[in-house]
């Protein structure tokens, strides 16, 4: 049974550096792509990106460019976000998932619990 | 990047209505598209996988439509556990996933 589980909730000042982390069990790790979500109060789910564990390549959207860093540990199946220059807008529940059964079209059927990041 | 339009943004509705809810992708994107409910607190569930495909344990009231650049998810016989935010995602562009705007569904 897929499990995906994040690290708790962080509470950070304005510029600091976030990592999140995303231990995934029950699976190929390096099979699938695992993508990064977020829903900040007041607005809609946002997609950050996502990284190959098996090739270690990423993809990040605009919004992001510059500012985040995606990583995996193959050895312990466990997938990383950094964000840095934290600012208040970065204030969100932050979400790994993954596109399990349905990889071929890309629906995220696999989702961690969240992890609540402040920032203030 | 592809846009995807979510329309009503919000809707006021009563247990046993009848809820459409319309995405509209910037350019083809064939059926790469998925459905999710999203309550505070709770990570999103998928409903609808490849524009029409039911996930398994979703109710059966759950049901989406279109290809191309028009989408729809209805949900015949809306029921109290169904008030909830909803959003599409597109997947056509793997390296660029974006999602519609949302729509909050809110008891009339």
């Amino acid at each position: 049974q897929v499990h995906l589980v994040q690290s708790g909730a962080e509470v950070k000042k304005p510029g600091a550096s976030l990592r999140v982390s995303c231990k995934a069990s029950g699976y190929s790790f390096t099979s699938y792509d695992m993508n990064w979500v977020r829903q900040a109060p007041g607005h809609g789910l946002e997609w950050i990106g996502r990284v190959n564990p098996h090739r270690g390549s990423t993809d990040y959207a605009e919004n992001f460019q510059g500012r985040v860093t995606m990583t995996t540990d193959t050895s312990t199946g466990t997938a990383f976000l950094d964000l840095n220059s934290l600012r208040s807008g970065d204030t969100a529940v932050y979400y790994c998932a993954m596109a399990g059964h349905h990889y071929l079209k890309g629906s995220l059927d696999y989702w961690g619990q969240g992890t609540q990041v402040i920032v203030s | 990047d592809i846009q995807m339009t979510q329309s009503p943004s919000s809707l006021s509705a009563s247990v046993g209505d009848r809820v459409t809810i319309t995405c509209r992708a910037s350019q083809s994107i064939n059926n790469y598209l998925s459905w999710y409910q999203y309550k505070p607190g709770k990570a999103p569930r998928l409903l609808i996988y490849a524009a029409s495909g039911l996930e398994s344990g979703v109710p059966s009231r759950f049901s989406g439509s279109g290809s191309g650049t028009d989408f729809t998810l209805t949900i015949s016989g809306l029921q109290p556990d169904d008030f909830a935010s909803y959003y599409c995602l597109q997947t056509y562009n793997s390296a660029r996933l974006t999602f519609g705007g949302g729509t909050r569904v809110e008891i009339k």
